[in-house]
């Protein structure tokens, strides 16, 4: 497609479970972040890729965060044994290789409900 | 490190007046600035960036922004209001030495008729 894709767009699930979150981003963009958006908090920022590394994955909150990429492609945010402090919408958001000044796209999320 | 404060988290304004959204940033190099707008149950849209030259950007949908390096700021601004423009609006940095951008929390622009 032309733009990021996110799936699913919303998702309602019960403390404990894990989940995962899917980003499919621009065509030939090398680079991916994931951020967080909570209410009052502003986005924060999670993890980036280059290709299918992380050379910074310094905003995982916490263990229980991974992501991975595949293919230089698609990526997967997945959280274990969730919580409700977990509850937020997850952004995704791509940019092209260089020269990169640093412009994202993005997504429209993944809104995660942790009840 | 760098990091993005607004100040405001939220504008009003009332439509047809100009409006103005804060930004100030610390970078220990050089920045790259940004604006981007969220709309309700919306990804962010890419507004304006600040790369190097001229002060005074403009972006999308009649809105521009200056880059002030002394007082390390970034104001959003725009001649003329529209309830259209009602929206959250982020402010972003990235020092040329960083891969990723920080975002701001967000102000909230409400442009009344």
């Amino acid at each position: 497609g032309a733009g990021v894709s996110q799936s699913p767009s919303n998702k309602v699930t019960e403390k404990g479970k894990d989940v995962e979150l899917r980003c499919d981003p621009i065509s030939g963009h090398t680079a991916l972040y994931w951020y967080r958006q909570s209410l009052g908090q502003g986005l924060e920022f999670l993890i980036y890729f280059q290709g299918n590394s992380a050379p910074d994955k310094s905003g995982l909150p916490s263990d229980r965060f991974s992501a991975e990429r595949t293919g230089g492609s698609v990526s997967t945010l997945t959280i274990q044994r969730t919580q409700q402090e977990d509850s937020a919408v997850y952004l995704c958001a791509s940019s092209p290789p260089t020269p990169n000044t640093g412009e994202l796209f993005f997504g429209e999320g993944s809104r995660l409900t942790v009840l | 490190a760098q990091s993005v404060a607004q100040p405001e988290d939220q504008v009003n304004v009332a439509e047809g007046n100009p409006l103005t959204v804060k930004c100030t940033y610390s970078v220990s190099g050089n920045p790259y600035l940004f604006w981007y707008v969220q709309y309700p149950n919306r990804g962010l849209q890419f507004l304006l960036k600040y790369i190097t030259g001229d002060n005074l950007v403009k972006g999308s949908y009649g809105f521009e922004a200056e880059f002030n390096k002394s007082q390390t700021s970034f104001h959003l601004k725009k001649p003329s209001a529209l309830v259209s423009d009602s929206a959250l609006y982020f402010c972003a940095v990235r020092d040329r030495g960083y891969s990723t951008l920080t975002f701001g929390k967000g102000t909230m622009l409400l442009v009344s008729p």
